[in-house]
């Protein structure tokens, strides 16, 4: 199975901080990598698909990045609605499919 | 609108089974794959099972044997049965559409708003 690792596992950032997340493949998974944001108590909700592809709806600040086995999920001026924890995984072609451990960002 | 409920959870005894419900509208689950998705108290996301327009079913190998997942084309629904269940079940059980086109991978979206089951005597 692929595995996914996430860093930093926290951050602590202010309003209008840039926020930069890792997110490594234990093999190359060529661009089928998708970020998710969720909030306590909430359904994870679908941000970026294909690396680097913005779901509709999600604003400009979010933006992604990397292919092969090196990814990267930036947002670029955070807002307190962005406080929750982001998940990557591995869109690839066959099951299983996996998920980073999560990151979650807090308020500074 | 596009729109996932799931039902059926609660509190069940180790061994004992359980059946999750997912009623979807806006979309046609059999034209679609489906998936399971569970989150232990605290913890991340595991994909537990899927499946496919065509009926072909997958699990991850820490329920493979025990839960089965099943449609009923009629309903509009997705099931997932679970037997022989444990304690490291425990979790919010989450059904998605997941994606099949070459464009965007197979990624979940959308999300139903989870169901909590609990294995514990």
């Amino acid at each position: 199975d692929i595995q996914m690792t996430q860093s930093p596992s926290s951050v602590s950032a202010s309003v209008g901080d840039r926020v930069t997340i890792t997110c490594r493949a234990s093999q190359g998974i060529s661009s089928w990598l998708a970020w998710y944001q969720q909030k306590p108590g909430k359904a994870p909700k679908l941000l970026i698909y294909a690396a680097s592809s913005l779901q509709s709806g999600v604003p400009s600040r979010f933006s992604g990045s990397g292919s092969g086995t090196d990814f990267t999920l930036t947002i670029s001026s955070l807002q307190p609605e962005d406080f929750a924890t982001y998940y990557c995984q591995q869109a690839n072609s066959f099951p299983p499919w996996t998920f980073g451990q999560g990151t979650k960002v807090e308020i500074k | 609108e596009v729109q996932l409920v799931e039902t059926g959870g609660g509190l069940i005894q180790p061994g004992g089974s359980l059946r999750l419900s997912c009623a979807a509208s806006g979309f046609t689950v059999s034209s679609n794959y489906m998936s399971w998705v569970r989150q232990a108290p605290g913890k991340g996301l595991e994909w537990v099972s899927v499946i496919y327009s065509g009926g072909s079913t997958y699990y991850a190998d820490s329920v493979k044997g025990r839960f089965t997942i099943s449609r009923d084309n009629s309903k509009n629904t997705l099931y997932l049965q679970m037997n022989s269940l444990r304690a490291e079940d425990t979790a919010v059980y989450y059904c998605a559409r997941v994606g099949m086109s070459i464009a965007e991978g197979h990624v979940f979206d959308p999300w139903g708003q989870g169901t909590l089951v609990t294995v514990s005597s």
